[in-house]
């Protein structure tokens, strides 16, 4: 089975630093992704990795420990329209593009 | 231009009718889906189809029938509709059914039925 973790909600500042984190029970590994979702509309594609390390891009970077089981988004110089639920999802090792998804973490951004 | 497209956005029907969503896209892309985001927000597959043929089929009601007429559309029939059917439903797409490829989403479909 499949069984990925990650917080139910997090709270941060207009131009801080906020670390997501996700950890993963799967059977086998192909990939995990991270997605953003605003209220009311689709999920969108931030991150993904592969391999274990730091992947940077803008703002935003994502790290994976295959070993560990465990990913984080970080999300640098926060904005007020950062405020939405990020999706932790990892692809398994069955060789489908199929994504399972965690729970999200709703971030609400403050002034 | 949308990528991937599903119609209707928003579906409010009684219990016990049968309804319909729709979807395309246009990304020339092999591999497409229907997941199911519940109250809790919680996304998770229902089907996942490749170039027409069903693929994956989690464990769905027979009450929701897929239907793919060709490759880039991916329609969903529900039947006899329930309470607990009452969701939004994202059809998605991806390039094939490889992993390493990024699954893009539609719009969601809003389904409530009282």
């Amino acid at each position: 089975g499949q069984n990925i973790d990650q917080p139910t909600e997090m709270t941060a500042t207009e131009g801080a630093i906020v670390q997501i984190n996700c950890t993963y029970q799967t059977s086998g590994f192909n990939g995990l992704f991270w997605y953003q979702q605003h209220a009311g509309e689709a999920p969108t594609f931030l991150s993904y990795n592969v391999l274990d390390g730091l992947e940077e891009k803008g703002r935003f970077s994502s790290f994976l420990s295959r070993s560990k089981g465990y990913s984080y988004l970080l999300l640098k110089e926060l904005q007020m329209k950062d405020s939405a639920s990020y999706l932790c999802a990892v692809r398994d090792g069955s060789g489908y593009s199929t994504l399972t998804f965690g729970k999200g973490t709703m971030l609400l951004v403050s002034p | 231009d949308t990528a991937v497209s599903q119609t209707p956005k928003y579906l409010v029907t009684q219990m016990g009718n049968d309804k319909s969503i729709k979807c395309e896209q246009n990304l020339g892309h092999d591999t497409m889906y229907w997941y199911k985001q519940d109250s809790k927000k919680f996304l998770k597959i229902m089907f996942s189809y490749n170039n027409k043929e069903l693929i994956i089929n989690e464990t769905v009601p027979n009450r929701f029938s897929p239907k793919s007429p060709d490759k880039a559309h991916l329609n969903l029939h529900i039947n006899s509709l329930e309470l607990g059917d009452s969701a939004v439903y994202f059809c998605a797409s991806s390039q094939d059914i490889t992993g390493g490829n990024t699954i893009y989403f539609g719009e969601g479909s809003w389904l409530t039925v009282v």
